[in-house]
């Protein structure tokens, strides 16, 4: 149980286009999910908590306007880059919590800005 | 928030080799968790341990909650073991804050 997909692993776009990103938990409800960036040879770094209902909570340093969150039920958050620069190339991962099983992470996106 | 240091940074192993990563943090946690990130950058959760041992098959894990800190124990290691450990914490803002992991390598 508590199983997290992300979507998609790897993505390839052009400077000044939009992504999104898809995290879905597929075997229980997550009312509130949590979007970590991670930078080559380095450990995740919280972006944003996300809450179901709600507007996300941005950590400081993290532009909402350029990283958009949504979790529009309590099975999927989405992560829109907008504007996409190559700074924002970097490996984006999000989670989920279950009283269970703890936190469960989805695999991960690889996001490359070219 | 609460700070989380894990050592060593870097171990380098040969197989069949053991080997203990420890995760000291500065806070009382109510949860913490041991992941690998595996060379593909996918985050595999090893252990769900804020308190007590468990163990999955090579793998071990102790945390000692009163005096902050958890060890994760490899034993026979293999190549497959190679990647990041990481150890995240979350106290009462139910958070979890990540160390710096250990980058481990294991050589046949």
């Amino acid at each position: 149980g508590a199983v997290v997909s992300q979507h998609p692993s790897r993505v390839i776009c052009k400077s000044g286009t939009s992504v999104k990103i898809e995290c879905r938990s597929l075997d229980f409800q997550a009312t509130t999910m949590f979007w970590y960036r991670q930078f080559p040879k380095q450990s995740l770094m919280l972006m944003a908590t996300s809450n179901e209902g709600s507007k996300a909570t941005y950590e400081q340093g993290v532009e909402k306007d350029k990283f958009l969150i949504n979790h529009a039920s309590l099975t999927l958050s989405t992560l829109t880059v907008t504007s996409a620069h190559p700074e924002d190339s970097s490996f984006y991962i999000c989670s989920a919590s279950n009283s269970a099983y703890g936190y469960t992470f989805g695999s991960g996106t690889r996001l490359t800005v070219v | 928030g609460i700070q989380v240091e894990q050592s060593p940074p870097d171990l380098i192993l040969q197989e069949g080799a053991n080997s203990t990563l420890r995760c000291n943090f500065s806070d009382s946690v109510n949860n913490l968790q041991w992941f690998h990130q595996n060379p593909w950058g996918q985050l595999i959760n090893l252990f769900y341990i804020p308190s007590g041992t468990k163990q999955n098959g090579r793998l071990s894990a102790t945390t000692v909650a009163t005096e902050r800190y958890s060890l994760l124990y490899i034993s026979s290691s293999q190549t497959t073991d190679s990647g990041v450990y990481f150890c995240a914490v979350s106290g009462g803002s139910y958070i979890p804050t990540f160390g710096r992991g250990t980058s481990l390598i294991v050589h046949p």
